[in-house]
Formats: C-alpha cells, sequence, structure tokens
C-alpha cells in the first residue's frame, strides 16, 4: 500500500480539452510538490504547496492543497500535446518529515 | 552551474557483481536522495541524506549501501546485483527548509539492468 495515491494511472485527452488529476492519502503532509516527467529524463519540479487550502497558478496549470493537507489536485485548462508526460506528487509526510515520498504517477497524453 | 550529475548513464551487471552509481551536485543542497523507479510503482525512496556524515535508510534499501563524506557527493553501492535490481535510479538533492526537504532536484538518471 502506498502512502500517496494517485488517479487516474492513465489518462488521453484531445488538444483543448480541461482535466484535473488528483493525490490523495490517509495521512498529514508537511508539503505536497508536483513534478513532471518526460521520457528518459529525471522529474522536474512544477509546483510546492506549503499551507492547507492553498492555490497556486502556473499559466494553465492550477494546483490546489486540501484544507487538512491529506491531499492536492492538479487542473490543466486547456491541455496542448507539451504537457504530455508523468505527473508525479510527493511530499514529507509529518511522521516522516525527512523522508519525501512518490505517489504511482498520472500519465498523460495529450492528443493533437 | 551542473544542478546533479550521475554516472554512468546506463549500464549492465551480471547477477552477483558489484557497483557504485555516482551522484554529485553542486548546489551546496544538504539533503540528498536515491530513488528507484520501475513501471507503474512511481519513484520507491532507497536511501537518503539530511547532511554530511548522516544516512538513513528509505523504503527499500535492502541491497544497496550509502556514505556521504562530502556535501557534494552521495554514491550508491549495490552490493551484489540481482536482477530485481533492474531499474531506473534517480539522485536527487534539496535544500531544508527548517529541516524539511524541500523542492528536490533530480539527475538524469542512471539505467541499469541485471541479468
Amino acid at each position: 500500500t502506498q502512502l500517496l495515491e494517485q488517479s487516474p494511472q492513465f489518462l488521453s485527452i484531445q488538444e483543448g480539452e480541461n482535466l484535473t488529476v488528483y493525490c490523495n492519502s490517509s495521512s498529514v503532509f508537511s508539503s505536497l510538490q508536483w513534478y513532471r516527467q518526460e521520457p528518459g529524463e529525471g522529474p522536474v519540479l512544477l509546483v510546492t504547496v506549503v499551507t492547507g487550502g492553498e492555490v497556486k497558478k502556473l499559466k494553465r496549470l492550477t494546483f490546489q492543497f486540501g484544507d487538512a493537507r491529506k491531499d492536492s489536485s492538479l487542473h490543466i485548462t486547456a491541455a496542448q500535446p507539451g504537457d504530455t508526460g508523468l505527473y508525479l506528487c510527493a511530499g514529507p509526510p509529518s511522521s516522516s518529515y525527512d523522508k519525501v515520498i512518490f505517489g504511482p504517477g498520472t500519465s498523460l497524453s495529450v492528443i493533437p | 552551474n551542473a544542478g546533479v550529475t550521475q554516472t554512468p548513464k546506463f549500464q549492465v551487471l551480471k547477477t552477483g557483481q558489484s557497483m557504485t552509481l555516482q551522484c554529485a551536485q553542486d548546489m551546496n543542497h544538504e539533503y540528498m536522495s536515491w530513488y528507484r523507479q520501475d513501471p507503474g510503482m512511481g519513484l520507491r525512496l532507497i536511501h537518503y541524506s539530511v547532511g554530511a556524515g548522516i544516512t538513513d535508510q528509505g523504503e527499500v534499501p535492502n541491497g544497496y549501501n550509502v556514505s556521504r563524506s562530502t556535501t557534494e557527493d552521495f554514491p550508491l553501492r549495490l552490493l551484489s546485483a540481482a536482477p530485481s535490481q533492474t531499474s531506473v535510479y534517480f539522485c536527487a538533492s534539496s535544500y531544508n527548509r527548517q529541516g524539511v526537504p524541500y523542492e528536490q532536484y533530480f539527475g538524469p538518471g542512471t539505467r541499469l539492468t541485471v541479468t
């Protein structure tokens, strides 16, 4: 059983559509980070959310941290083929704050 | 500023062989970590270090050793390679915010095959 769960596991959408991916846990996290990974490369940090209820925007991407700091979501507006990749959430759980644990990821494919 | 570097990029080992995966960072980050990535599993934490001279186990430490003699370097040693260790290995570093690792930067990965 993974500490962080992500859904959906796979997502294939048409260019221009909106989508939301979710990251959930039964544990409280000190912060949550979202990364995007492209094939053959290491993950690249997109954003960090720290405060419960926090919302951050990065161009067409909106990130939200749940009020209880146990979940997060990533919403993409008007998806583009360049958004294709593996989206990973990660963070240090409050119970073991010096370990950064990753979810299994959501693989997104945006079809032109 | 090279960020996080890893060598080698690719490696093929026979069962029972040992090897060291190298990782170095030039950002003066206190925190460094090693992950392995397998299909459908995301990244799993192998070992991590909160500073020079200090290491600890992650989620899947068996079969691996680490040491941290300097801030810059964090090598990962496979003691006796097994086919189950076939994976992609990533090293990462970050600074600490009030003792908590914050915003990790990843290397390009080492693709290891054990036959």
